[in-house]
């Protein structure tokens, strides 16, 4: 079975300083991970995926996130964070075959203090 | 850019009422999802739909619920006789056929009283 783990409820960071927000997941043979973000009263909007290749994925509004398999972790990053950041993020995963549901983290909520 | 929408964006319904969600997925993708988040909890998915048919389905989809997609451009999500705990946020998903990404609608809030 799928599972993700977003280990942290909320995550707090100054604007300008640099920001992570983790993620693990447990799947059967090769990974598809996936960031959304969710602002108040909005849907789930896509931030970034990996599929394969490079290691280091890029997405919208300057995030990015890193693969690593040993860690079985997807973590997503942004050098600088904004106010305007401070949303709901949820890490999900699907395995790379067959069925195609995701599966979501719990969600992390990030604040971004000015 | 081309998105999923959704109506109504919030339903209050009456336990034992049907209600039917609606979605019109991005033109021209193929594979369609119906997921939910309860207040609080995390996004869950329900079923999948591809080739007019339902190619997955989770426990959480019982008798009770039913997808169709009536006319080749919406999506919908039946719920035959609501109860309480079917209150949540329901969200449709779609995809195309080649990029492996979902993309989501805004939402229904539905509140089952």
């Amino acid at each position: 079975a799928q599972s993700v783990a977003q280990p942290e409820d909320q995550v707090n960071v100054a604007e300008g300083n640099p920001l992570t927000v983790k993620c693990t997941y447990s799947v059967s043979g090769n990974p598809y991970l996936f960031w959304y973000v969710q602002y108040p009263n909005r849907g789930l909007q896509f931030l970034l995926k990996y599929i394969t290749g490079d290691n280091l994925v890029k997405g919208s509004y300057g995030f990015e996130a890193e693969f690593n398999k040993s860690q079985t972790s997807f973590h997503l990053k942004k050098p600088s964070a904004l106010v305007s950041d401070s949303a709901l993020y949820f890490c999900a995963v699907r395995r790379n075959t067959g069925f195609q549901k995701l599966v979501f983290g719990t969600g992390t909520r990030l604040l971004v203090s000015p | 850019e081309p998105e999923v929408t959704q109506t109504p964006s919030h339903q209050v319904t009456q336990m034992g009422q049907e209600v039917i969600l609606r979605c019109v997925p991005i033109s021209n993708h193929l594979y369609f999802y119906w997921y939910r988040q309860i207040l609080g909890q995390k996004v869950e998915f329900l079923v999948s739909f591809y080739n007019n048919e339902i190619s997955e389905k989770s426990e959480i989809f019982d008798d009770q619920f039913s997808v169709e997609r009536p006319d080749g451009s919406n999506f919908t999500l039946k719920i035959r006789s609501t109860k309480l705990e079917d209150s949540a946020m329901y969200f449709c998903a779609s995809r195309g056929g080649l990029d492996e990404t979902q993309y989501f609608g805004p939402g229904t809030r539905l509140l089952v009283l």
